[in-house]
């Protein structure tokens, strides 16, 4: 299993540009999560999807973040544009449900600074 | 809303010394779970240990073992025999045993080993 896997590790961007982070869950897990990392608010989910269905979206910032998940297979976190502010890290996660007593599989999360 | 607070923005130890990592929440729940997760600077959110809630005895696992006080709402992280692989930031975070998906993190305990 090559756990989760997220592209780019690394994005470096312009203000006002449009940037997609991309996710890969584990193979199984019909759940996914999209969290940001900042040095002030820490871990923030932004969103969750459940069997490829958005279930809970209230920790989007605002219009400009969008998330789709085609299929169980892939997951996307859009920004446009993008803002200095939005500089983060951003974290993908699955589980096998929607209830994780054994908790959530990280991927190594995408960098994404703004300029 | 759960909250989980982490005292100690910083810890150092000394390698192969003992240090314990502090960390408090707040719910009104009965079934719950509490983990662990080390960052080292990779960024990769590794689990390390969890504990369920109606479990009394604390959960262990090899060097890392927690003291659960589910009166106090305590949860502990004791790492033994200090290594300085062990060097990361470490998180404390909730999870609901209910049907609320979401997993609330702590702010995060940054551990130095030193040599």
């Amino acid at each position: 299993d090559a756990g989760v896997i997220q592209s780019p590790r690394h994005e470096v961007t312009e203000m006002g540009q449009e940037v997609t982070l991309r996710c890969k869950p584990i193979s199984g897990h019909n759940s996914l999560f999209w969290y940001r990392q900042t040095m002030m608010r820490g871990l923030e989910l932004l969103i969750y999807f459940n069997n490829n269905v958005p279930i809970d979206d209230s920790g989007m910032p605002e219009d400009r973040f969008s998330a789709k998940m085609p299929n169980a297979s892939f997951s996307t976190l859009k920004i446009q544009p993008s803002e200095p502010r939005d500089s983060a890290v951003y974290f993908c996660a699955s589980s096998p449900h929607g209830r994780a007593p054994f908790g959530y599989t990280f991927g190594s999360g995408t960098r994404l600074t703004v300029v | 809303a759960q909250t989980v607070t982490q005292s100690q923005p910083e810890m150092s130890v000394q390698e192969a010394e003992t240090v314990t990592l502090s960390c408090t929440y707040d719910t009104s729940e009965s079934d719950y779970y509490l983990f662990w997760y080390k960052q080292p600077p990779s960024r990769q959110m590794i689990l390390v240990i969890r504990q369920e809630a109606y479990k009394q005895q604390n959960a262990t696992e090899n060097r890392f073992s927690v003291n659960f006080q589910k009166a106090a709402k305590s949860f502990s992280l004791k790492i033994s025999d200090s290594q300085l692989g062990d060097a990361a930031m470490y998180f404390c975070a909730y999870h609901s045993g209910g049907s609320n998906y979401k997993l609330t993190f702590g702010k995060g305990t940054l551990l130095t080993v030193n040599p």
